[in-house]
């Protein structure tokens, strides 16, 4: 199967600070990538979609001046998570699909963020 | 609205076989996924179905029913490793992955 990575896999930061998380489609071009955020025990919820080269859509709820999504090429899409807060620690999950709308998505390992 | 109903948890013996079912309601329908998610990682994909049947891969299978809007996964010979959470996900008619909540399945010695 296609191969996703993220970086990076854990991240502690202090409140008020930005972070960046990186996704990398290593062995296919990734039309479409997709950003997750799934809460202890709880199911997948989807932040946002990204299409190399066009602005990000974002799901209802999430402030896109908050959660910056550039997917500048193919293979890379990066979500910052701007003044983070406690609230924000979560485990944000990329996704990446091809061309083919019916594609399968294929997730990347996952980062931990924790704020302090 | 859209819905994907799933059991939240199931048990089930090391050897045995479990049977995970999905009932969907979405706009349009473009096929149905499934996902293996370990405890504190990310999800994997197991299977994808469009069409009516049965599909196999290996100790894994999963059916659909569009006419029911159903499916299910199932797993047999069932090892200690397969404990994990069993995700269904229906793509929308926007092509959109419609996510049910999970089912966690534990694996009894």
């Amino acid at each position: 199967g296609a191969v996703v990575s993220q970086h990076p896999s854990w991240v502690i930061c202090k409140s008020g600070t930005s972070v960046k998380i990186e996704c990398r489609s290593l062995d296919f071009q990734a039309t479409t990538m997709f950003w997750y955020r799934q809460f202890p025990k709880q199911s997948l919820m989807l932040m946002a979609t990204s299409n190399e080269g066009s602005k990000a859509t974002y799901e209802q709820g999430v402030e896109k001046d908050k959660f910056l999504i550039n997917h500048a090429s193919l293979t890379l899409s990066t979500l910052t998570v701007t003044s983070a807060h406690p609230e924000d620690s979560s485990f944000y999950i990329c996704s990446a699909r091809g061309a083919g709308p019916q594609e399968t998505q294929y997730f990347g390992p996952g980062t931990r963020l924790l704020v302090l | 609205g859209q819905n994907i109903d799933q059991p939240t948890e199931m048990t089930a013996t090391e050897g045995a076989i479990v049977q995970i079912n999905c009932t969907y309601q979405t706009s349009g329908f473009n096929g149905l996924f499934w996902y293996q998610q370990h405890a504190g990682e990310a999800p994997t994909f197991l299977s994808y179905n469009v069409l009516d049947g049965l599909e196999e891969k290996g100790r894994f299978s999963s059916f659909l029913s569009r006419s029911k809007g159903y499916s299910y996964l199932l797993l047999k010979e069932l090892q200690m490793k397969d404990s994990a959470s069993y995700l269904c996900a229906a793509m929308d008619s926007n092509y959109q992955l419609i996510w049910g909540a999970g089912t966690k399945l534990i694996i009894k010695p």
